[in-house]
């Protein structure tokens, strides 16, 4: 099984809500990856997971807040996004040192 | 610092045609490199990577990337091209010297095949 799992697909979110992405992985990877993208551009590294462990933190606001319950889950928690939050947020996973496996993302919409 | 160059923010071959799409990278050690492929309104798919080992690399759906050090390039190609092979393209390079967790991606190039 090589798929990562995002949930939801779609979100709208006023800049006052408190609302979760989810991601799930079953590959034993043992890194996992937050990533920010515009349309048509990179993604940007946020944060990333290594062995459940907070290793890279790329000075993202406090609005958003990462957690990773265990080796499988990865949880993004959104608080008083701005509009400019709005993008395609892609959660990613790997073995520490190999080739990254990306969900599809959820395309988030803040009002 | 690693850094990631793609000079091509377009590509467009004819389908039957070979199509190549150019990366270049920077990097203060061995890099490990990767290929992504981005679908519209999905995430990016792995197409192929170098570690070490032989310059030639082979990888999904037909394409292969050559790796050589001392052009620090790594160019994706494919004898010929599909018009499903039509797609944003990404490389990217991390450096296992420095920072383990880290990718650093080119800016991408769209590739369109035409009929």
């Amino acid at each position: 099984d090589t798929e990562v799992t995002q949930t939801p697909k779609h979100l709208v979110m006023g800049m006052t809500n408190k609302k979760s992405l989810k991601c799930e992985q079953h590959m034993g990877h043992r890194a996992m990856y937050w990533y920010k993208q515009k349309a048509k551009k990179p993604p940007e590294l946020m944060f990333v997971y290594s062995y459940e462990k907070l290793s890279i933190n790329e000075s993202v606001p406090s609005r958003f807040s990462p957690e990773c319950p265990n080796s499988s889950l990865l949880n993004l928690h959104l608080h008083a996004l701005q509009p400019e939050d709005s993008a395609l947020y892609l959660c990613a996973s790997s073995t520490v040192m190999g080739a990254q496996y990306f969900g599809p993302g959820t395309r988030l919409l803040v009002l | 610092a690693q850094s990631v160059a793609q000079p091509e923010d377009q590509v467009n071959v004819a389908e039957g045609n070979p199509l190549t799409v150019k990366c270049t990278y920077s990097v203060s050690g061995n890099p490990y490199l990767f290929w992504y492929v981005q679908y519209p309104n999905r995430g990016l798919q792995f197409l192929l990577k170098y570690i070490t080992g032989d310059n030639l690399v082979k990888g999904s759906y037909g394409f292969e990337a050559e790796f050589n050090k001392s052009q620090t390039s790594f160019h994706l190609k494919k004898p010929s091209a599909l018009v499903s092979d039509s797609a944003l393209y990404f490389c990217a390079v991390r450096d296992p010297s420095t920072n383990a967790g880290k990718s650093t991606f080119g800016d991408g190039t769209t590739l369109t095949v035409k009929p």
